[in-house]
């Protein structure tokens, strides 16, 4: 299956700063990557939709100033958490389809966020 | 209603048992749905689609009844290793909230 690249795995930072979260797609182009946050025991809910040379769709009820997303090139999306806070700590997950290869999603490793 | 609904669990059977979950949809015009897995921490990876017509993979058969709107997921001969959480996706970015599966020895 296609390849998904998500880096740093675990950032743990102060409240108050702002934490950059890289996705990129290895062997395959992504006009559109997707961000979700997991909470434990809960689902992955979807936070927003990154696209290639244009501005991110955000879901109902995520700042769009809180977490910016950039998404420069066909291979690469970030997210920045910005001043971050307690509640902001999560599991962070991106994910992209593969055109070629269907409707099937691919997610990144995660990113675990803990804000202190 | 949620678009997409699972029984959370947790499921905890004996290695060898027969476990089937169940993920039931509220949009009639779903047309792709998949089953993945995800262990603790970890990212989601693709377990199976799931057709009309059933998808068997080895211990594991997906089906897809449309007219009652949910999909299934049987797992035979259950291992440890089977542990873990089990995602269902209606191919629209929703997910299901997971069922998680503990299988014990």
């Amino acid at each position: 299956g296609a390849v998904v690249s998500q880096h740093p795995s675990w950032v743990i930072c102060k409240s108050g700063t702002s934490v950059k979260i890289e996705c990129r797609s290895l062997d395959f182009q992504a006009t559109t990557m997707f961000w979700y946050r997991q909470f434990p025991k809960q689902s992955l809910m979807l936070m927003a939709t990154s696209n290639e040379g244009s501005k991110a769709t955000y879901e109902q009820g995520v700042e769009k100033d809180k977490f910016l997303i950039n998404h420069a090139s066909l291979t690469l999306s970030t997210l920045t958490v910005t001043s971050a806070h307690p509640e902001d700590s999560s599991f962070y997950i991106c994910s992209a389809r593969d055109p070629g290869l269907s409707e099937k999603l691919f997610f990144g490793s995660g990113t675990q966020l803990s804000v202190l | 209603r949620k678009e997409v609904e699972q029984d959370p669990g947790p499921f905890n059977v004996p290695e060898g048992a027969t476990v089937a979950f169940n993920c039931t949809y509220s949009n009639s015009a779903s047309q792709s749905f998949f089953w993945y897995r995800q262990d603790c921490r970890k990212e989601p990876k693709l377990l199976m689609s799931v057709y009309s017509s059933g998808n068997e993979d080895g211990r594991f058969t997906a089906q897809l009844n449309r007219a009652s709107q949910y999909i299934s997921l049987l797992i035979r001969d259950s291992k440890l290793s089977d542990s873990a959480t089990y995602l269902c996706w209606r191919g629209k970015l929703i997910f299901g909230q997971g069922t998680e599966l503990s299988v014990k020895p």
